[in-house]
């Protein structure tokens, strides 16, 4: 079964900080993508990356990075000099290569609140 | 950009009412799915939809819950008799190709808040 775990619950940093989100996931499957989604304040959920089982290469978007490391399935986000738009909840979610399995499994969320 | 759309965005019904969500998909994908939120909770699949019929389903989705596709662009849930546990963010999602087991990305669409009393 697929399950991925984001232990921390809540982080709180200031403005300009930098802040790593953890995820760490579990699945048999060989083949299989990863997600981060962005709900902020407002609810919905906005796309953030995807990255296959395959591309261990780590990937730079302006402040954001992820990093991914199958040895410790683990593919951690993060967020360089935060600013307060960055608050929200941050999902990292999986899927897997089945054919038949369609779904995202989601993690449970991070708060990151940036204070001014 | 086109995006996912959802209306209502919120929705107060009464315990044992039937209420359809309805969703507006990207209009060149051809995978659609359904989510929901419980308050403070994480994201849960109930539903996967291609070529007008359910390609699987969580244990959520019960014989209270049904989909449909009316028309070329409108994708519905429906829940026949509402209880208080279906209170929660109802999300539905696209994808362009063969969902996200071939590694498309699923758009989510900004959600309808259902509460039930």
């Amino acid at each position: 079964a697929q399950k991925v775990t984001q232990a921390q619950t809540e982080i709180s940093v200031v403005e300009k900080e930098d802040v790593t989100l953890d995820c760490v996931y579990e699945t048999r499957d060989t083949t299989y993508y990863l997600f981060w989604y962005k709900q902020p304040p407002s609810g919905e959920l906005v796309f953030l990356i995807r990255r296959n089982s395959f591309d261990e290469q780590n990937e730079i978007s302006g402040r954001y990075s992820w990093n991914f490391q199958k040895s410790t399935s683990s593919f951690n986000f993060t967020i360089t000099a935060s600013q307060v738009v960055d608050s929200a909840v941050y999902f990292c979610a999986l899927s897997s290569y089945t054919g038949a399995n369609s779904k995202l499994t989601f993690g449970k969320g991070i708060t990151l609140s940036v204070r001014p | 950009e086109p995006e996912v759309t959802q209306t209502p965005s919120h929705q107060v019904t009464q315990m044992g009412q039937e209420v359809i969500l309805r969703c507006v998909p990207i209009s060149n994908h051809l995978y659609f799915y359904w989510y929901r939120q419980i308050l403070g909770q994480k994201v849960e699949f109930l539903v996967s939809f291609y070529n007008n019929e359910i390609s699987e389903k969580s244990e959520i989705f019960d014989d209270q819950f049904s989909v449909e596709r009316p028309d070329g662009s409108n994708f519905t849930l429906k829940i026949r008799s509402t209880k208080l546990e279906d209170s929660a963010m109802y999300f539905c999602a696209s994808s362009e190709g063969a969902g996200p087991a071939m590694g498309e990305t699923q758009y989510f669409g900004p959600g309808t808040r259902l509460l039930v009393l």
